[in-house]
Protein backbone atom coordinates (compact mmCIF):
# COMPACT_ATOMS: atom_id res chain seq x y z
CA UNK A 1 0.00 0.00 0.00
CA UNK A 2 1.66 3.20 -1.24
CA UNK A 3 -0.32 7.00 -0.49
CA UNK A 4 1.56 10.00 -1.97
CA UNK A 5 0.04 13.64 -1.02
CA UNK A 6 0.50 16.14 -3.66
CA UNK A 7 -0.48 19.94 -4.18
CA UNK A 8 0.54 21.86 -0.89
CA UNK A 9 2.05 25.20 -0.58
CA UNK A 10 1.78 28.82 0.18
CA UNK A 11 -1.27 30.30 -0.54
CA UNK A 12 -2.70 33.34 1.07
CA UNK A 13 -5.43 33.77 3.52
CA UNK A 14 -9.02 33.60 1.70
CA UNK A 15 -7.66 31.52 -1.42
CA UNK A 16 -7.80 28.06 -2.39
CA UNK A 17 -5.86 24.84 -2.86
CA UNK A 18 -6.59 21.53 -4.32
CA UNK A 19 -4.71 18.50 -2.59
CA UNK A 20 -4.28 15.39 -4.55
CA UNK A 21 -3.60 11.39 -2.74
CA UNK A 22 -2.50 8.85 -5.35
CA UNK A 23 -3.40 5.11 -3.93
CA UNK A 24 -1.59 2.08 -5.12
CA UNK A 25 -1.23 -1.74 -3.74
CA UNK A 26 -4.64 -1.80 -2.82
CA UNK A 27 -8.41 -1.75 -4.58
CA UNK A 28 -8.70 1.82 -3.99
CA UNK A 29 -12.41 1.70 -5.27
CA UNK A 30 -13.38 -0.57 -2.32
CA UNK A 31 -12.26 1.49 0.14
CA UNK A 32 -13.44 4.84 2.20
CA UNK A 33 -10.91 7.07 3.08
CA UNK A 34 -9.66 10.09 5.56
CA UNK A 35 -7.89 13.06 5.34
CA UNK A 36 -6.39 14.66 8.42
CA UNK A 37 -4.34 17.33 9.79
CA UNK A 38 -1.74 18.09 11.75
CA UNK A 39 -0.83 22.17 12.67
CA UNK A 40 2.37 22.22 14.05
CA UNK A 41 3.73 21.05 16.37
CA UNK A 42 -0.08 19.96 17.47
CA UNK A 43 -1.70 16.48 17.34
CA UNK A 44 -3.39 15.09 15.14
CA UNK A 45 -7.12 16.65 13.90
CA UNK A 46 -8.97 14.58 11.54
CA UNK A 47 -11.17 16.60 8.78
CA UNK A 48 -12.80 14.37 6.63
CA UNK A 49 -13.84 11.18 5.53
CA UNK A 50 -15.21 9.84 2.07
CA UNK A 51 -16.88 6.05 1.52
CA UNK A 52 -16.43 3.92 -1.42
CA UNK A 53 -19.74 5.36 -2.48
CA UNK A 54 -18.68 8.77 -2.15
CA UNK A 55 -21.19 9.80 1.09
CA UNK A 56 -18.88 12.25 3.13
CA UNK A 57 -18.12 13.31 6.37
CA UNK A 58 -16.49 16.83 7.93
CA UNK A 59 -14.86 18.23 10.63
CA UNK A 60 -17.19 21.20 12.39
CA UNK A 61 -13.96 23.44 11.12
CA UNK A 62 -13.63 22.80 7.75
CA UNK A 63 -17.66 22.05 6.92
CA UNK A 64 -18.67 24.03 3.94
CA UNK A 65 -15.14 25.22 3.08
CA UNK A 66 -13.35 22.02 2.44
CA UNK A 67 -14.88 19.38 0.05
CA UNK A 68 -13.62 15.64 -0.30
CA UNK A 69 -13.76 13.50 -3.45
CA UNK A 70 -12.55 10.91 -5.25
CA UNK A 71 -11.46 9.65 -8.86
CA UNK A 72 -11.58 5.78 -8.78
CA UNK A 73 -10.36 5.85 -12.56
CA UNK A 74 -7.31 7.39 -11.47
CA UNK A 75 -7.02 5.76 -7.67
CA UNK A 76 -6.88 9.35 -6.70
CA UNK A 77 -8.21 11.49 -3.25
CA UNK A 78 -8.97 15.19 -3.46
CA UNK A 79 -9.51 18.17 -1.04
CA UNK A 80 -10.61 21.28 -2.15
CA UNK A 81 -9.49 23.91 0.34
CA UNK A 82 -11.24 26.76 -0.20
CA UNK A 83 -11.73 30.15 1.84
CA UNK A 84 -8.64 29.23 3.64
CA UNK A 85 -7.21 30.90 7.23
CA UNK A 86 -4.25 30.96 8.62
CA UNK A 87 -5.73 28.00 11.21
CA UNK A 88 -5.57 25.90 8.50
CA UNK A 89 -2.10 25.64 8.21
CA UNK A 90 -0.73 22.35 8.75
CA UNK A 91 0.64 19.09 7.40
CA UNK A 92 -1.97 16.93 5.53
CA UNK A 93 -2.23 13.36 5.61
CA UNK A 94 -4.52 10.87 3.63
CA UNK A 95 -5.02 7.49 4.99
CA UNK A 96 -7.29 4.30 4.29
CA UNK A 97 -10.33 3.24 6.29
CA UNK A 98 -9.28 2.42 9.34
CA UNK A 99 -5.78 4.52 9.76
CA UNK A 100 -3.82 1.35 8.85
CA UNK A 101 -1.93 2.91 6.29
CA UNK A 102 -1.12 6.60 6.01
CA UNK A 103 0.51 8.72 3.88
CA UNK A 104 4.05 11.11 4.21
CA UNK A 105 2.08 13.94 4.21
CA UNK A 106 1.87 17.47 2.32
CA UNK A 107 2.60 21.03 3.64
CA UNK A 108 -0.64 23.69 3.69
CA UNK A 109 1.05 27.07 4.76
CA UNK A 110 -2.01 29.55 4.93
CA UNK A 111 -0.38 33.22 5.50
CA UNK A 112 0.06 36.61 3.60
CA UNK B 1 -17.97 15.08 19.55
CA UNK B 2 -15.90 12.08 21.80
CA UNK B 3 -13.07 13.53 23.79
CA UNK B 4 -9.80 11.70 24.33
CA UNK B 5 -7.66 12.53 27.18
CA UNK B 6 -4.39 10.68 27.41
CA UNK B 7 -2.27 10.58 30.55
CA UNK B 8 0.61 11.08 30.80
CA UNK B 9 1.65 14.48 27.72
CA UNK B 10 5.51 12.72 28.42
CA UNK B 11 6.98 9.89 29.75
CA UNK B 12 11.13 9.11 30.10
CA UNK B 13 12.18 5.58 29.98
CA UNK B 14 15.39 3.36 29.78
CA UNK B 15 16.17 1.37 27.75
CA UNK B 16 14.61 -2.32 28.15
CA UNK B 17 11.94 -0.68 31.01
CA UNK B 18 8.30 -0.92 30.55
CA UNK B 19 5.97 2.34 30.49
CA UNK B 20 1.86 2.44 30.15
CA UNK B 21 0.08 5.14 28.38
CA UNK B 22 -3.76 5.73 29.57
CA UNK B 23 -6.93 6.71 27.25
CA UNK B 24 -10.14 8.28 28.39
CA UNK B 25 -12.76 8.85 26.06
CA UNK B 26 -15.65 10.61 26.92
CA UNK B 27 -18.35 8.23 26.06
CA UNK B 28 -17.98 4.72 25.29
CA UNK B 29 -16.24 3.96 22.28
CA UNK B 30 -18.79 0.29 22.12
CA UNK B 31 -20.31 0.78 18.42
CA UNK B 32 -23.61 -0.58 17.99
CA UNK B 33 -22.46 -3.96 16.44
CA UNK B 34 -20.63 -4.41 19.39
CA UNK B 35 -17.21 -3.53 18.01
CA UNK B 36 -14.35 -0.87 20.53
CA UNK B 37 -12.98 1.00 17.63
CA UNK B 38 -10.01 2.22 19.66
CA UNK B 39 -6.64 2.20 18.04
CA UNK B 40 -3.43 3.36 19.27
CA UNK B 41 -0.57 5.05 16.41
CA UNK B 42 3.49 6.38 17.17
CA UNK B 43 4.34 9.11 15.30
CA UNK B 44 8.62 8.73 15.08
CA UNK B 45 9.91 12.05 14.60
CA UNK B 46 9.52 13.44 10.87
CA UNK B 47 7.47 10.32 9.89
CA UNK B 48 3.53 10.09 9.65
CA UNK B 49 1.82 8.29 12.03
CA UNK B 50 1.63 4.37 11.74
CA UNK B 51 -1.08 2.22 13.05
CA UNK B 52 -0.03 -0.05 16.18
CA UNK B 53 -2.89 -1.69 17.68
CA UNK B 54 -6.84 -1.89 16.12
CA UNK B 55 -9.97 -2.24 18.37
CA UNK B 56 -8.36 -1.81 21.88
CA UNK B 57 -6.02 -4.80 21.77
CA UNK B 58 -5.11 -6.29 18.03
CA UNK B 59 -1.61 -6.20 16.60
CA UNK B 60 -1.38 -4.36 13.12
CA UNK B 61 0.63 -6.20 10.89
CA UNK B 62 4.07 -6.45 11.69
CA UNK B 63 3.46 -4.57 14.72
CA UNK B 64 6.01 -6.51 17.73
CA UNK B 65 4.55 -8.10 21.07
CA UNK B 66 6.46 -6.17 23.29
CA UNK B 67 3.19 -3.64 22.53
CA UNK B 68 0.02 -4.85 24.27
CA UNK B 69 -3.71 -2.80 24.31
CA UNK B 70 -6.33 -3.22 27.08
CA UNK B 71 -9.26 -1.82 28.14
CA UNK B 72 -12.84 -1.38 27.42
CA UNK B 73 -15.77 0.83 27.24
CA UNK B 74 -14.25 4.85 28.48
CA UNK B 75 -10.57 3.39 29.51
CA UNK B 76 -7.88 2.10 27.51
CA UNK B 77 -4.03 1.35 28.08
CA UNK B 78 -1.16 0.70 26.11
CA UNK B 79 1.97 -0.97 27.46
CA UNK B 80 4.92 -1.22 25.81
CA UNK B 81 7.67 -3.68 27.20
CA UNK B 82 11.50 -3.90 26.67
CA UNK B 83 11.03 -0.56 25.60
CA UNK B 84 13.80 -0.59 22.26
CA UNK B 85 15.21 2.74 20.95
CA UNK B 86 12.78 2.70 17.59
CA UNK B 87 9.74 3.08 20.13
CA UNK B 88 10.65 7.08 20.98
CA UNK B 89 8.45 9.01 19.56
CA UNK B 90 4.55 10.36 20.09
CA UNK B 91 1.96 8.00 20.67
CA UNK B 92 -1.64 8.73 19.82
CA UNK B 93 -5.03 7.29 20.84
CA UNK B 94 -7.48 7.40 18.52
CA UNK B 95 -11.38 6.83 18.39
CA UNK B 96 -13.13 5.06 15.44
CA UNK B 97 -16.80 4.49 17.03
CA UNK B 98 -18.54 7.61 15.83
CA UNK B 99 -18.02 10.77 13.71
CA UNK B 100 -15.66 13.34 13.60
CA UNK B 101 -13.15 11.13 14.64
CA UNK B 102 -10.82 12.12 17.31
CA UNK B 103 -7.67 11.72 18.89
CA UNK B 104 -5.81 12.08 21.96
CA UNK B 105 -3.41 15.05 22.76
CA UNK B 106 0.01 12.62 22.61
CA UNK B 107 2.38 10.50 24.78
CA UNK B 108 5.75 11.96 23.85
CA UNK B 109 8.14 8.90 25.24
CA UNK B 110 11.90 9.95 25.44
CA UNK B 111 14.78 8.14 26.64
CA UNK B 112 15.37 8.87 30.28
Amino acid sequence: VQLVESGGGLVQPGKSLKLSCSASGFTFSSYGMHWIRQAPGKGLDWVAYISSSSGTVYADAVKGRFTISRDNAKNTLYLQLNSLKSEDTAIYYCATTLFDYWGQGVMVTVSS
Amino acid sequence: DVVMTQTPVSLSVSLGGQVSISCRSSQSLVHNNGNTYLSWYLQKPGQSPQLLIYKVSNRFSGISDRFSGSGSGTDFTLKISRVEPDDLGVYYCGQGTQYPRTFGGGTKLELK
